[in-house]
């Protein structure tokens, strides 16, 4: 079956650790998009990707870095600049309208 | 610039009461609208979409949404909601030109009551 896969499910991290969350999609779509969610917030774009090797700041980028390598994969980084990571983070994709989601990952810091 | 607002955060109704989620939109173009549903640790799952056509809607789990344009909302109903139906809810809308980049709303929670 076609969709997206985000991985891992559960994630800790140290303070002043890099961490990279995983998201592939096999729908063939152009479009990829990295979302925050927080209680209360709804969900906040971080960072998207209309096509390979191009993506564009979203709402709340800083702290983020993204790369769009392969039209499958659009992987998420949190770096250590990142002052509130914790979080739940979803991966999406588009292909004409609407979104296709991941399962997201909640991404803890100890 | 296109906004969303759901104005009710949490919404507790009887099991096999209706229930109606309320979304209205602001938008200087012409829309798409959607609604999504959540589940506790997952991700969002398409209910239903309004593209064009007819205003009413007919999405997955017997929930229906009718667009109206002149007071710009796109409520979702549920004639007899089920303890199943407990989840959080998100209106959404894109831009039919350009980017289409996907607005959501802050989301309304469900919680159906035995």
């Amino acid at each position: 079956d076609g969709g997206i896969t985000q991985s891992p499910k559960y994630l800790f991290r140290k303070e002043g650790q890099n961490v990279t969350l995983s998201c592939e999609q096999n729908l063939n779509h152009d479009a990829m998009y990295w979302y925050r969610q927080d209680p209360g917030q709804g969900l906040r774009l971080i960072y998207y990707s209309q096509i390979v090797n191009d993506f564009q700041k979203g709402d709340i980028a800083e702290g983020y870095s993204v790369s769009r390598e392969k039209k499958e994969s659009f992987p998420l980084t949190v770096t250590s600049a990142q002052k509130n990571p914790t979080a739940f983070y979803l991966c999406a994709s588009s292909g004409t309208v609407g979104y296709t989601f991941g399962s997201g990952t909640r991404l803890t810091v100890v | 610039a296109q906004s969303v607002t759901q104005l009710d955060s949490q919404v507790p109704v009887f099991e096999e009461a209706p229930v109606e989620l309320r979304c209205n939109y602001s938008s200087s173009v012409s829309v798409y609208l959607f609604w999504y549903v959540q589940y506790p640790n997952q991700g969002l799952q398409l209910l239903l979409k309004y593209l064009s056509g007819s205003t009413l809607v007919k999405g997955i789990n017997g929930f229906e949404a009718e667009f109206n344009k002149s007071q710009t909302s796109f409520h979702l109903r549920k004639p007899s909601v089920h303890i199943s139906d407990t989840a959080e809810y998100f209106c959404a809308v894109s831009e039919r030109q350009g980017y289409q980049k996907v607005t959501f709303g802050t989301g309304t929670k469900l919680q159906v009551i035995p």
